[in-house]
């Protein structure tokens, strides 16, 4: 069971470019997330999907956008990358129900030069 | 603003001792709490789950909430070195399927 799967798993960008990250979970979760973590700052939401053809921002949405694709697949897309979102990136899904916990994928270290 | 708030350590304890874990979150309607545990260089994955006041255990590992007081905890006892690691708090402050509020994460140490 592959549960969320990340891609890429590393990545470098000069500034100004683009990229997407990609996030697909298997288990049929209604709710997915996009965080971000920075040493001494935790982790910081960027855009999450309540269900399926919903988006919302978080905490730190500027410089990004997202797309939930399917029930299963949500993509974060840089337009422009900038040395400030270097960053480690995580994907999370959970089922959405009252007392459910987040299951994360093992994460996308992006580094802007 | 909702938060979570833990202190970031580095909590040092000696391998064989209980490690005391503390998180404080804002909104007082919270129902549903999770601990997280992070090693370094790897994704947060679940270790414990709270959604009643009193205590769960599962382990080596107790989970304590208390609502009147807006506090949960986590304890370790018979810590090991491979405990050692960053303890995430999070909280589900306003229910249903809105994002889990993380706290910063306390960094745990344990020294054989």
């Amino acid at each position: 069971n592959a549960g969320v799967t990340q891609t890429p798993k590393f990545q470098v960008l000069k500034t100004g470019q683009s990229m997407t990250l990609q996030c697909a979970q298997d288990m049929n979760h209604n709710s997915m997330y996009w965080y971000r973590q920075d040493p001494g700052m935790g982790l910081r939401l960027i855009y999450y999907s309540a269900s399926e053809g919903t988006t919302d921002k978080g905490e730190v949405p500027n410089g990004y956008n997202v797309s939930r694709l399917n029930k299963r697949e949500f993509s974060l897309r840089l337009e422009s990358a900038a040395p400030s979102q270097t960053s480690v990136y995580f994907c999370a899904s959970r089922r959405g129900d009252f007392n459910t916990e987040a299951f994360f994928g093992q994460g996308t270290r992006l580094t802007v030069v | 603003q909702k938060e979570v708030e833990q202190n970031s350590g580095p909590l040092s304890v000696p391998e064989g001792a209980i490690a005391s874990l503390n998180c404080t979150y804002s909104d007082r309607v919270s129902q549903s709490f999770f601990w997280y545990r992070q090693y370094s260089g790897k994704s947060p994955e679940l270790i414990m789950s709270i959604y009643s006041n009193g205590d769960k255990e599962d382990g080596r590992f107790t989970a304590q909430l208390n609502k009147a007081s807006q506090y949960v905890s986590l304890l370790i006892r018979d810590s090991q070195p491979s405990d050692s690691a960053t303890y995430l708090c999070a909280v589900n402050m306003l229910g249903g399927n809105t994002p889990l509020v993380f706290g910063k994460g306390t960094r745990l140490s344990v020294i054989a």
